[in-house]
């Protein structure tokens, strides 16, 4: 496989379920970013891993908890979401974190919260 | 703050035509990305730029860095063009993320 995967692709969970989504990059990239796509609104960065260190927090709440074992691998675990929490949520990876580096997209998780 | 403005929000054409995207922001940057997303959710890069003009097969983006505006030119376009464009942006004032615009949302009609 190639590029950057992500699943589940869909994911349907209620405001007391633990669920994680998980993204995958095969490019040998140090960068993953987890950002955050809501109906009408640009997109929003959440949080970035450089080297598997998180660099940035964009004012998250913490019922959102990213992990990254590696720089293949990233997860965010969510836990009692909320309604408004429904989005499609995308990861990216770049070779690093910086101003010069293009960032990849995996196609996306779209979470519905009921 | 960095704000990024497209339009239109959004374009409907007839196949064939020519389409430009335009996207303007309010700081000094030191990159403009063109993004495509299409309605299944996954996003290509489509360019990077920093000044001038780059052309990938029937796209054109240009960037005027002075008077903080970019375009996106689709040539000849087609049905299968029809997605949401989106401009993101970086500042050159510290280590700083993207900013994205809403996108543009096109469709061609055949």
């Amino acid at each position: 496989e190639t590029g950057v995967t992500q699943t589940p692709r869909h994911l349907v969970m209620g405001m007391t379920n633990k669920k994680s989504l998980k993204c995958e990059q095969h490019l040998g990239h140090n960068a993953m970013y987890w950002y955050k796509q809501s109906a009408k609104k640009p997109l929003e960065l959440m949080f970035v891993y450089n080297f598997k260190e998180q660099t940035e927090n964009n004012s998250v709440p913490s019922r959102f908890s990213p992990e990254c074992p590696n720089s293949s691998h990233l997860f965010l675990h969510l836990h009692t979401l909320q309604p408004e929490d429904s989005a499609l949520y995308l990861c990216a990876s770049s070779q690093v974190s910086g101003p010069s580096y293009e960032q990849y997209f995996g196609p996306g998780t779209r979470l519905t919260v009921t | 703050k960095n704000e990024v403005e497209q339009s239109p929000q959004n374009l409907t054409a007839q196949e064939g035509e020519f389409i430009t995207i335009n996207c303007s922001y309010s700081v000094g940057i030191s990159a403009l990305h063109w993004l495509q997303q299409h309605p299944g959710g996954g996003i290509v890069s489509l360019f990077m730029l920093s000044s001038g003009k780059k052309k990938h097969g029937r796209l054109i983006a240009t960037i005027n860095i002075q008077e903080k505006h970019s375009s996106l030119h689709i040539t000849a376009s087609h049905p299968r063009d029809s997605a949401v464009y989106i401009c993101a942006v970086r500042s050159n004032s510290g280590n700083t993320p993207l900013v994205f615009g809403k996108g543009t949302r096109l469709s061609v009609i055949a």
